[in-house]
């Protein structure tokens, strides 16, 4: 079934390390985006990519990075200089440049700080 | 820029009544329009998009919402909730056809 994977599910960051959030998709899209989700303040949108080897800031994109080497992947970075990591990170993709087509979501990653 | 405001944070319905969940919109020209619905640690389901055309748009699970243009909103209902509708709504437009602008969401609780 194609869909987008999101891991791992949960994932535990001590004090000055990078983690890195792994999202995969195979239905052929060419947008993927990385929303961070937290209590009362709905989806927030952190970076976005329309084509391989491309992508642009969203709203919150400071401690953050990203890479779009493969069509398929779009692994999500949060540096050391993200200094309220604690989140609900959402992936998603979709057909580049339609309105009209909806985003496919991935079943999120909850980053927590030890 | 575009945005987004769902004007209620947490709604509480017993199971059988009718809901509505309010959405307004900021945008100058015909926004692109959509509800999502999130269950707890999941990620998020489209419930019904517009764009265009009939202003009342039909969407999965019973659901339903009516664009109005003079009120700026696209609210969603649904005539009878069920226990298995309790979960978190999101109102969405697209920013500039590439970017969608969520809502702060509104949480859906049912009561038996």
């Amino acid at each position: 079934d194609g869909g987008i994977t999101q891991s791992p599910k949960y994932l535990f960051r001590k004090e000055g390390q990078n983690v890195t959030l792994s999202c995969e998709q195979n239905l052929n899209h060419d947008a993927m985006y990385w929303y961070r989700q937290d209590p009362g303040q709905g989806l927030r949108l952190i970076y976005y990519s329309q084509i391989v080897n491309d992508f642009q800031k969203g709203d919150i994109a400071e401690g953050y990075s990203v890479s779009r080497e493969k069509k398929e992947s779009f692994p999500l970075t949060v540096t050391s200089a993200q200094k309220n990591p604690t989140a609900f990170y959402l992936c998603a993709s979709s057909i580049f440049g339609n309105p009209n087509e909806k985003l496919f979501f991935g079943s999120g990653t909850q980053l927590s700080v030890l | 820029a575009q945005s987004v405001t769902q004007p209620d944070i947490h709604i509480t319905v017993s199971e059988g009544a009718s809901l509505e969940l309010r959405c307004n919109y900021s945008y100058g020209a015909t926004p692109y329009l959509f509800w999502y619905v999130q269950s707890p640690g999941q990620g998020l389901q489209l419930l019904l998009k517009y764009f265009s055309g009939d202003t009342l748009v039909q969407g999965i699970k019973g659901f339903e919402a009516e664009f109005k243009r003079s009120q700026s909103s696209f609210n969603l209902r649904k005539p009878s909730v069920h226990w298995s509708d309790a979960a978190e709504y999101f109102c969405a437009v697209y920013q500039d056809t590439d970017k969608l602008i969520f809502g702060t969401g509104t949480r859906l609780q049912v009561f038996p």
